[in-house]
C-alpha cells in the first residue's frame, strides 16, 4: 500500500530552527508538496521538490532524496506565527496526491 | 481573485438528512476535488474532477456524489447523512494533473465543518 509517515507532534522555541521529516512509498513518484495548515483555516502551498536536493525559499527550504523516499522541511529563525501543521503529500504514477497526517509544530517563546 | 469558494462554512445536520456543499473556483481550473480531513488522519480524497462532464471517484466516495456541469462549480451531495460523516471537508482545485503541470499545487477552500448528530 501507499504510505507516507510524519511526526504527529514536534515542539521548537522561537528563533530556532527546526526539522520537520517526511517518508513515504508510492506506487510511483510525480513530486512532493509541503503544505501549512494553521488551525480551523485550509492548507496552504509551502513547496514542491521533484529533483534531489534541496530548494530554499526564504525562511523555509525544503529537501528531496528519491532514492530513500526522504524529504524535510526545515524553518529556520522560528517565529510563534509558524505554530501549524505541516502536511507533506506525494503525487504517485497515477497523478493523484498521497497526504500525511501531518506534523504538529508547537513554537514555545 | 476569490480563488476557492466554498458555502457553508458550517453545517449541522440529523442522521438521514441530506445536502449539497457548494464549490466555485474563478481560477479558470480544469481540475478540481473535494477531500475530507479527519483528526489524526490525512486528507482523504472523496470525489474529483478533470474538467466539465468529468467526474471520478477517489478514495472514500461511498455516501456521496458529484457533478461538473461547468469549469467553475463542483458541488458535493451527502445523500443521506450519517455520523461517519462528521468532518470538515475541502474544495481544491489545479490547472491539472498532466505531467505538463505536474508542479501545480492545489487551492484549497476555506473548508466545511459538517456535524451529524
Amino acid at each position: 500500500g501507499q504510505n507516507i509517515d510524519q511526526p504527529t507532534e514536534m515542539t521548537a522555541t522561537e528563533g530556532a530552527i527546526v526539522q520537520i521529516n517526511c517518508t513515504y512509498q508510492t506506487s510511483g513518484f510525480n513530486g512532493l508538496f509541503w503544505y501549512q495548515q494553521h488551525a480551523g483555516e485550509a492548507p496552504t502551498f509551502l513547496s514542491y521538490n521533484v529533483l534531489d536536493g534541496l530548494e530554499e525559499k526564504g525562511r523555509f527550504s525544503s529537501f528531496l532524496s528519491r532514492s530513500k523516499g526522504y524529504s524535510y522541511l526545515l524553518l529556520k529563525e522560528l517565529q510563534m506565527k509558524d505554530s501549524a501543521s505541516y502536511l507533506c503529500a506525494v503525487r504517485d504514477s497515477n497523478y493523484q496526491l498521497i497526504w500525511g497526517a501531518g506534523t504538529k509544530l508547537i513554537i514555545k517563546p | 481573485n476569490a480563488g476557492v469558494t466554498q458555502t457553508p462554512k458550517f453545517q449541522v445536520l440529523k442522521t438521514g438528512q441530506s445536502m449539497t456543499l457548494q464549490c466555485a473556483q474563478d481560477m479558470n481550473h480544469e481540475y478540481m476535488s473535494w477531500y475530507r480531513q479527519d483528526p489524526g488522519m490525512g486528507l482523504r480524497l472523496i470525489h474529483y474532477s478533470v474538467g466539465a462532464g468529468i467526474t471520478d471517484q477517489g478514495e472514500v466516495p461511498n455516501g456521496y456524489n458529484v457533478s461538473r456541469s461547468t469549469t467553475e462549480d463542483f458541488p458535493l451531495r451527502l445523500l443521506s447523512a450519517a455520523p461517519s460523516q462528521t468532518s470538515v471537508y475541502f474544495c481544491a482545485s489545479s490547472p491539472g494533473t498532466t505531467e505538463i503541470i505536474t508542479s501545480s499545487p492545489l487551492h484549497f477552500g476555506n473548508g466545511t465543518r459538517l456535524t451529524v448528530t
